[in-house]
This record gives structure tokens, sequence and C-alpha cells, in this order.
């Protein structure tokens, strides 16, 4: 079964806001990672929170993790056409077995 | 430097037929790892490995085989096909566990007819 779950489904953004969605999981993990999806690409690996850390940024991106309430945001500023995808959150109950969630597509309108 | 390789792309496949998706990594990375992706389900982990000669099952091993002779190479096999293993397929691979980040080829979309 799923660990991770996120909401929204989808969003449909315009280009230069924000864009935010959420991750929630059900057991304890040692990190929680996030990822993008171009249509009809593989996966390509965005940002990595570890459990003992609350906020990492990188770029335009900015990931929060509350371990107390098995969950985690994405937050993507200033979009840009370039960040229509789906994002998916993945997480490691088992070192072996990351497991994903079924993503929320990212639709940025010019 | 290619990453990972998934050959083929496309297939397709009749019900009973049997075919083997290739996996290939060049960056010396012990972790490997299959995932199928169905529209609305996300990935699914099917098998993996933590070096050659070690393979494990993971959440939907069921119809599939897999073995790791090399570290480079991780081949997926449906002995016979079946319309429910339509799907894209993703290899990925890690250095390890405890670094985390998985690299991922473009997949091999797979129909069963």
């Amino acid at each position: 079964s799923q660990q991770g779950e996120e909401d929204p489904q989808a969003l449909s953004i315009q280009e230069g806001e924000n864009a935010t969605m959420n991750c929630s999981y059900k057991t304890s993990i040692n990190n929680l990672q996030w990822y993008r999806q171009n249509s009809g690409r593989g996966l390509v690996h965005l940002i990595l929170i570890r459990s003992n850390e609350r906020e990492k940024h990188s770029g335009r991106l900015r990931v929060t993790l509350d371990t107390s309430k098995k969950s985690s945001s994405l937050l993507i500023t200033a979009s840009r056409a370039a960040d229509t995808a789906s994002y998916f959150c993945a997480t490691d109950p088992n070192d072996y077995k990351l497991s994903f969630g079924a993503g929320t597509t990212v639709t940025v309108r010019a | 430097n290619a990453g990972v390789t998934q050959t083929p792309k496309f297939q397709v496949l009749k019900t009973g037929q049997s075919m083997t998706l290739q996996c290939a990594q060049d960056m010396n990375h012990e972790y490997m790892s299959w995932y199928r992706q169905d529209p609305g389900m996300g990935l699914r982990l099917i098998h993996y490995s933590v070096g050659a000669g070690i393979t494990d099952q993971g959440e939907v091993p069921n119809g599939y085989n897999v073995s790791r002779s090399t570290t480079e190479d991780f081949p997926l096999r449906l002995l016979s096909a079946a319309p429910s293993q339509t799907s894209v397929y993703f290899c990925a691979s890690s250095p390890g566990p405890s670094t985390g980040e998985l690299f991922f080829g473009e997949g091999s979309r797979l129909t069963v007819l």
C-alpha cells in the first residue's frame, strides 16, 4: 500500500504564482523526498529532507517536514511554465523500499 | 554519462508471451529497483536489489522475476504476460539506501493485449 499521499491531486496556477502541495504519510520515516516527473519522462529527484530536519531550501523550492503530524509540504515559488509536471513525495519506512504517493499534477498557465 | 538506460521504450505483447525489460546503469550503484506506474496509483515497487547476487520482493512482485548477476544490469522478466501488467515500468538506482536519492530511467511502456 502507498505510504505517502499528495494533496491536491491537481493544481493550476498562473505563471509567477506560488504552488504548494502537501504529502501525508502513515508510519515513521528516515527521510522524505520529493520528485518531479515531466510528461512521458522518468522521475527526477528534487530534494531530500531527513526526519530530524524541519525545513530545507533548494533554489525556488522549499520543503517542510512535520513528523508529529506525519506531513510534508513542497512550495515552488515564482512558478514558470517549465514547472508544469507531476510532483511525488516518497518515504522510506524501510531503508530499501521507497514508497511513492500518487502525485500532484501542476499546470502553470502563461 | 548515460545514467540509467532502459530498453525497449515501447513494447506490445500478447497474453501469455514472455519478455525481458533491460536496465543498465553506469554509476556503479549498488542499489537498483523496478517500479510500475499506473494512472492514479503512483509508483509501486516490484523488485529491488542491494548488490550483485542479492534481490528481494517489493510491493507487487507477482508475475515478475529479476536477477542481478552484475552491478550494472538488473533485468525484469515477465514470464507469462497478462493484461493487468500493462503499465509503464521504471528502473531506478541509488548508491545505497542511506543516500536516498534514486536515479530513474526514462521508462518502458508495455501493453499486453
